[in-house]
């Protein structure tokens, strides 16, 4: 099993509408888990942590299921700006520094 | 003012070239992190520094060498370049522990 795995897509979704990307990993002793977004040739930037209880930020919203080792990213409302490659990111955990990247979902809004 | 920048932004060079990749940063994190970004495979990591006397291998650290001068600066060094290292390098700071990094812009590399 990957460390993370992700569904690369693309993901083809109307302005508007609410798209869900899943992510799961394989290292149990993982801690700490993100969104990070990452535009065409750009930087990976944070887009959200997620916590054990889930998080919402605006239209975004993550959530975190440690017993199937499972990942979510829910965005609501899509705009043509949320066109982007997102990566779920896990810390290698047992004291190993580090995060470990998915190779992400590729999300294309459409007018 | 970035926060963290890297030079040069975009490479071409030849077979068999040395070539180095400078990172600094101004965010003040004892920890400094080199990836490569190819298309299908997601960002790997070369090497990463936890302060100026540490140095540790990645998960991809064969063809690559690196220094860390100083806590700000950590240069990423290709001996002698072949075309498989065509790729967008990275590179990342963290302030510790499991938490989130900061990428600076990214460079972009071609080996020919």
């Amino acid at each position: 099993r990957k460390e993370v795995e992700q569904d690369p897509g693309p993901f083809n979704v109307p302005e508007g509408a609410t798209v869900a990307f899943n992510c799961t990993y394989s290292n149990s002793a993982s801690q700490s888990f993100f969104w990070y977004r990452q535009d065409c040739r750009k930087e990976p930037k944070l887009l959200m942590s997620v916590y054990s209880s889930g998080n919402e930020d605006g239209r975004f919203t993550a959530q975190l299921n440690r017993a199937s080792q499972y990942i979510s990213l829910l965005i609501r409302d899509s705009k043509l700006s949320d066109s982007a490659t997102y990566l779920c990111v896990v810390n290698r955990g047992g004291g190993a520094d580090g995060l470990t990247f998915g190779k992400g979902t590729h999300l294309i809004i459409q007018p | 003012d970035a926060d963290v920048t890297q030079t040069p932004r975009n490479r071409i060079t030849k077979t068999g070239k040395r070539i180095m990749l400078e990172c600094s940063q101004t965010k003040g994190h004892d920890r400094m992190y080199w990836y490569r970004q190819d298309p299908g495979l997601g960002l790997r990591l070369i090497y990463y520094s936890f302060d100026v006397k540490d140095i540790n291998k990645g998960e991809i650290s064969d063809g690559y060498s690196v220094s860390r001068q100083a806590q700000a600066k950590f240069s990423l060094s290709l001996e002698s370049a072949i075309p498989n290292q065509t790729a967008l390098y990275f590179c990342a700071t963290s302030p510790g522990g499991p938490g989130e990094q900061f990428f600076g812009p990214g460079t972009r590399l071609t080996v020919l």
